[in-house]
């Protein structure tokens, strides 16, 4: 069954470097997302993606964060320079229409970043 | 800003009860709910996705109604069994696409 993977599965950095989130959703699916999830915390959107640009984006998304599809089939997101509460798990989710709302999303197993 | 409630927080039981637990949302501009299950160092992985007032949907042992009007959806486990216990989380799905998630509500089936 398809599905959607993501490295690394467990990231450590230093608080001030670059970090980037690399994911690989399913392969005929159109629209991507990236959300988060601060220890203790709901899960939390972050960005949706569409035809190499950003369709939406949180207010938590902010200059530091950028998205890209640099090829066929990864998709990627970058913290520029990580903070400490930027540590949490980030989840990278692909889903094949748009359905207002009611389309599946298919979810990664998400990578745990750790900002020291 | 919408808000998506869960409850409980968590939840133990013995292997063979039944289990039920609720999600609350804002019920004005309703479009989807999204149901989820969640292991440990595993993807969520979706159940359900409800759009209709009193939709009810099943899968095996698990169920899930929606009632729009009054902005819940329940998730029912019949006979709970150990391999059952994980992090089940709600989510409401609006036009944008974006999902706006509850706490979740973590289960555990003793065996």
């Amino acid at each position: 069954e398809p599905e959607v993977t993501q490295t690394p599965s467990h990231q450590v950095t230093q608080m001030g470097q670059e970090v980037i989130l690399r994911c690989v959703p399913i392969s005929n699916h159109l629209y991507f997302y990236w959300y988060r999830q601060i220890l203790g915390q709901k899960v939390e959107f972050l960005v949706s993606f569409y035809n190499n640009e950003i369709s939406e984006k949180s207010e938590i998304f902010d200059d530091q964060f950028s998205v890209e599809r640099p090829d066929g089939s990864n998709f990627t997101l970058k913290i520029r320079s990580t903070k400490l509460e930027d540590s949490a798990m980030y989840f990278c989710a692909s889903s094949e229409r748009w359905a207002s709302g009611e389309g599946e999303q298919f979810f990664g197993p998400g990578t745990r970043l750790t900002v020291l | 800003i919408l808000n998506v409630e869960q409850s409980p927080q968590s939840l133990h039981v013995q292997e063979g009860d039944s289990t039920n637990f609720t999600c609350s949302f804002p019920s004005s501009n309703f479009y989807a709910l999204h149901w989820y299950r969640w292991e440990t160092a595993k993807s969520p992985e979706a159940l359900f996705v409800m759009t209709l007032n009193g939709d009810e949907k099943k899968k095996g042992r698990i169920s899930a109604t929606l009632n729009t009007k009054e902005g819940y959806s329940y998730l029912y486990i019949k006979g709970s069994q150990p391999e059952d216990s994980a992090t089940y989380l709600c989510a409401l799905g609006g036009a944008t696409n974006k999902l706006i998630f509850g706490t979740g509500t973590l289960l555990a089936v003793q065996p």
